[in-house]
């Protein structure tokens, strides 16, 4: 089993701060990982996903992450933040498929990026 | 338009009776899924299909029910066994290929509210 863990429940930045969410994920086996944001009353978009290769993930909307396994961490970074990312954000993990797999995933409890003018 | 839709947006329910909460998605995607999601929470796994005519239980299946009988259809009964069902229901979707795990992709959700 899967476990996720966002260490923050809410972040305040000014506008065009940096800022970073942080996740932590527990697992006896391989992961992919993934970050989600939700504007009020929507469903989820991917913002970006690290299945393998390359620790850095550029995603969309100016957002990154890097993926360090021996910290079991995938922390969600932005240089600038702007009004329109106030949001909740999650982190996610799958594990790697064998031979295939669409099991669901496992959410953390999410993070709400409060930008301030 | 590609994509997911659910309905209705806003669903009221007097306690005791069963609800179905529709999805469908028109992504030819193979594997569907149903999540809900709590404040402070996060989104937690109902009932999860990859392919027609089979599905599995997710994290917290008691409650609810689900069938899949077209691929492009999925829909979620919750039923008066399920304690506390006022919650914001998401469905989602994605590719299954029998290799890497692609993305899944979300509907806008149903927001459901037991009277």
């Amino acid at each position: 089993a899967q476990s996720v863990t966002q260490l923050d429940s809410q972040v305040p930045v000014f506008e065009e701060a940096p800022v970073e969410l942080r996740c932590n994920y527990s697992s006896s086996v391989s992961v992919y990982l993934f970050w989600y944001v939700q504007y009020p009353n929507q469903g989820l978009q991917l913002l970006l996903k690290y299945l393998s290769g390359s620790t850095l993930v550029k995603g969309i909307n100016g957002f990154e992450a890097e993926f360090n396994k021996s910290q079991t961490s995938f922390h969600l970074r932005k240089p600038s933040v702007h009004i329109s990312d106030t949001a909740e954000y999650f982190c996610a993990v799958s594990p790697t498929p064998l031979g295939g797999g669409a099991d669901g995933l496992t959410f953390g409890k999410g993070t709400h990026l409060i930008i301030q003018p | 338009d590609g994509g997911i839709t659910q309905s209705p947006k806003y669903l009221f329910r007097k306690e005791g009776q069963n609800v179905t909460l529709s999805c469908e998605q028109n992504l030819n995607h193979d594997a569907m899924y149903w999540y809900r999601q709590d404040p402070g929470q996060g989104l937690r796994l109902i009932y999860y299909s990859q392919i027609v005519n089979d599905f599995q239980k997710g994290d917290i299946a008691e409650g609810y029910s689900v069938s899949r009988e077209k691929k492009e259809s999925f829909p979620l009964t919750v039923t008066s066994a399920q304690k506390n069902p006022t919650a914001f229901y998401l469905c989602a979707s994605s590719m299954y290929e029998g290799g890497p795990f692609n993305e899944q992709f979300f509907g806008p959700g149903t927001r459901l509210t037991v009277l």
